[in-house]
């Protein structure tokens, strides 16, 4: 099956700062890539995705970029906040399977 | 809309016991998903559904059971608890494959 692996497991950063969130596929045939936010005590709730035919997508200050070559997506944040602290997950999936596969999740801290 | 609802939020059980986590998603998805998250991980798929009567297996399934009899209604059942199984579960739903799924509050299982 799939495999993701997300790197760094902690980030911590300045208010106003620029955060970066990277991950790896390992099965070439994932073809939707989303990012989840999960804050404490709640479940995770979708804050972007990317299809496998589009090389960037943008939403505000968060950005999302696919490299399908070299199998990696990362996640922008710029001018970070305070509230943007949380736990980030990426994941992966094929049409085929109705499978996600999640990476194992980026503490975010931004400090005021 | 109340989305995705879990029950319950918290539950103590014994080695060997057996219990049902209950969800339930007012949305109409077809597709809906249970997952596993340990401490400092991300999450792991262990049965989903895409659509009443149509159950799979996930990455880790041993231990639980589902059924599906209705759109909106998907329980996870455990029987003969073992402490491997302490974990925070999620149930999820999503209108088709790879697309947004949507989460619960979660459930937080200890088995001592």
């Amino acid at each position: 099956g799939e495999n993701v692996e997300q790197h760094p497991s902690t980030l911590s950063v300045q208010e106003g700062d620029s955060a970066v969130i990277k991950c790896t596929y390992s099965d070439s045939a994932s073809n939707y890539f989303p990012w989840y936010k999960q804050e404490l005590g709640k479940g995770p709730q979708l804050i972007i995705d990317i299809r496998s035919n589009v090389g960037e997508k943008k939403d505000q200050r968060i950005a999302v970029t696919l490299n399908k070559t070299a199998k990696h997506f990362s996640l922008h944040i710029t001018e970070t906040q305070p509230e943007d602290s949380a736990v980030y997950f990426c994941a992966a999936s094929t049409s085929n399977f109705n499978k996600f596969y999640f990476g194992s999740g980026t503490k975010l801290n931004v400090k005021p | 809309n109340a989305g995705v609802t879990q029950t319950p939020k918290f539950r103590i059980l014994k080695i060997g016991q057996s219990m049902t986590l209950q969800c339930t998603q007012d949305m109409n998805h077809n597709y809906m998903y249970w997952y596993r998250q340990d401490p400092g991980m991300g999450l792991k798929l262990i049965y989903y559904s895409v659509g009443a009567g149509i159950t799979d297996k996930g990455e880790v399934p041993n231990g639980y059971n589902v059924s599906r009899s209705t759109t909106e209604d998907f329980p996870l059942r455990l029987e003969l608890a073992a402490p491997s199984q302490t974990s925070v579960y999620f149930c999820a739903s999503s209108l088709e494959t790879n697309y947004e799924q949507y989460f619960g509050p979660g459930t937080r299982l200890t088995v001592t």
